[in-house]
This record gives structure tokens, sequence and C-alpha cells, in this order.
């Protein structure tokens, strides 16, 4: 069973730009997470989404916004891009909601310059 | 707002050496609870999970977690670390809302 895939793996960018992320879940997998993580602070939620709905949004400023296909398949795009942003990018799949054990993709590295 | 501690950043460790790790939330209802790992060069992946029963719960490579209500804990502990056991530690919660609430997560690092 492919495991989740993220693309691209990475990319830089400069500051105002925008950028957007492409995950695709396991086969089967209705829920996709998003997730920041960068040095001492651990994984920030973004976003959830299940059956192409977005069903939780963390605390990240209205710059960051994501989609659900009805493939499961999932995009998570930034604009105007800060030098904040730099950070890798997780995304998970998991089969349902709360007690679904989260798979994780590779993440996208985003280097904002 | 709903938290995760864990009290160590970064541990070293000498091979055979006892580990404990400290995951401590903050929620009064009912938790799931789980340890992820992240190896060198790797995807982030369980090491185990708890929602009910038994609160002593075993996972995969010889770890284990102790759910202790009273002290909104769940510490990952190994008896005898290994050289491969070299990889950052991250304890979640979902409370509540499916949202999961992560650690700042703990590097550790085994000197063989």
């Amino acid at each position: 069973k492919a495991g989740v895939t993220q693309t691209p793996r990475y990319l830089i960018k400069t500051r105002g730009q925008q950028v957007t992320l492409s995950c695709s879940p396991i086969s089967g997998h209705r829920s996709v997470s998003w997730y920041q993580q960068t040095p001492g602070q651990g994984l920030q939620f973004l976003f959830e989404y299940f059956s192409e709905t977005q069903r939780n949004k963390g605390n990240f400023p209205g710059r960051f916004s994501g989609r659900q296909f009805s493939n499961s398949r999932s995009e998570m795009n930034v604009s105007t891009l800060e030098l904040g942003d730099s950070a890798l990018y997780l995304c998970a799949s998991s089969l349902g909601r709360g007690k679904y054990e989260q798979f994780f993709g590779p993440g996208t590295r985003l280097t904002v310059l | 707002a709903q938290s995760v501690s864990q009290h160590n950043h970064h541990v070293i460790l000498s091979e055979a050496a006892s580990l404990e790790l400290g995951c401590n939330y903050s929620y009064g209802g009912t938790v799931n609870l789980f340890w992820y790992v992240q190896y060198p060069g790797q995807h982030l992946q369980l090491l185990l999970k708890y929602f009910s029963g038994d609160p002593l719960v075993k996972g995969i490579k010889g770890f284990e977690a102790e759910f202790i209500k009273s002290k909104f804990s769940f510490n990952l502990r190994k008896p005898s670390v290994q050289w491969s056991d070299t990889a950052e530690y991250f304890c979640a919660v979902n409370a509540g809302n499916y949202q999961l609430i992560w650690g700042a997560g703990t590097k550790l690092i085994i000197k063989p």
C-alpha cells in the first residue's frame, strides 16, 4: 500500500509570493490534516479536512488555506509569504477522525528568502 | 486552551540505560493519547496509543507508556535503550474536537 505522498519535497520562494503544496493520502483514507513543523515548536496544527470539508482549523492567519478534493487529495496554499513561514509542512492521513492513527508523509520543506 | 507539555527537550543516554520521557496534558475530559517517533531522515510514525482500558500500553520496539489520569500524564518508558532509539519523540493528545494537540518533542540521543 503506497504511503502518503507530498509534492514538491522542497521549495524556495521569496517574500510576497504564494505557494501551493499537495498531499495524496493513503488509498481509502478520508481525513487529511496539515501541520507546520519548526525546530523547538513541535507540530503546529493547520487544518483538517474530512469528506471535502474543513473540520478543524488551527491558529494560523487567513493567508493559510486549504481544500480537499473528492478523491481525498488535499492542497494547502500560503499567500503573501513571510520569512517566518519557512518550515517543514507535513500532511497526515487517517481512515477517520479522532481515534485513528495518523500516517505522515515526508513533508515539504519550504524556504522563504 | 488545551496543551501538551514534554518536559525534556533533549535527553542524552548511554546504551542499556533506562528511559522515561514525560508528557503532561491539560484537559479534564476523555482523551486519546499517542506517542509518535521520528527517526533521522524518516517520517513520523506511531509508537503507541491509549484509548481506554489497561492504562499501561505497549508499543513497538519495546516501548511502553502509562496513562495516569490523576496526574494528566502519559509518560513513555523503555527499560534498556539502544543506539537505534536515537530519534525525536512526540506526545500528542486528542481531546473532544478530534484535533491532535502536540508536544514540542524530545530529542533523544543514545551514545554507543
